[in-house]
């Protein structure tokens, strides 16, 4: 099974608007930490935001939030007021356990933004 | 600032060449990462190194080796290219923090590798 799922290949939203992008994981460890990446055309991946597994809120960093629902084991992003410069292919990843350092990726959400 | 340095953007080699892709971090950072990108796929995870001469294999090992003789310096090598190794290829390290800590990934800019 895959253990972090992006069901959206490809998303194009209107400037200003707000986006959500999903990410779905899997893991029984009770410890685990998700992260998101964005990766422009350059091709150097941006950390965005984190969330842990014991986190009682929902991360918050600028305009990017994390819609973290434990249950349903899910940790969609979402992006207020979206800008161009938001265009860029989007990375979900898990850290799971303790201790443990490595990081999987899920396949990315390539957004664009329509001016 | 944080900055992790892969030697080149482009490389181009032959099948059957050895082939040396090598990252620089600047962070004294203890585990080092380099990870294999293909359409469709993400990213995936080909050895990872938590300290010097230490390595551990990821998930797609398979034709790559590494070397990790300084802990800025993180060598990807693959011993005979071959053209299904035509891919991106990114470094990233990160700190060792306590346990359960928030603990990013930070990455390099990346190499295109064409094998012809």
């Amino acid at each position: 099974a895959q253990k972090i799922t992006q069901t959206q290949p490809g998303m194009f939203v209107q400037e200003k608007e707000a986006v959500t992008l999903d990410c779905t994981y899997d893991t029984s460890d009770p410890s685990y930490g998700l992260f998101w990446y964005k990766q422009p055309s350059s091709g150097e991946m941006i950390f965005l935001i984190y969330q842990g597994s014991y986190d009682q809120q929902n991360a918050t960093e600028g305009r990017y939030s994390l819609n973290f629902q434990k249950a349903r084991k899910s940790a969609n992003l979402v992006i207020s007021a979206s800008q161009l410069g938001d265009s860029a292919m989007y990375f979900c990843a898990m850290r799971e356990g303790v201790g443990n350092e490595k990081l999987t990726f899920g396949t990315g959400t390539r957004l664009t933004i329509i001016p | 600032d944080v900055k992790v340095t892969q030697s080149s953007r482009y490389l181009v080699k032959r099948t059957g060449e050895k082939v040396f892709l090598e990252c620089v971090q600047d962070m004294d950072h203890e585990n080092m990462f380099w990870y294999r990108q293909d359409p469709g796929l993400g990213l995936r995870l080909i050895y990872f190194s938590y300290d010097v001469k230490m390595k551990e294999k990821g998930d797609i090992p398979e034709g790559y080796s590494v070397s990790r003789e300084k802990k800025e310096r993180f060598s990807l090598i693959l011993e005979s290219a071959s053209t299904n190794q035509t891919s991106m290829y990114l470094c990233a390290s990160s700190p060792t923090l306590f346990r359960g800590a928030k603990n990013i990934q930070y990455f390099g800019a990346g190499t295109r590798l064409s094998v012809l």
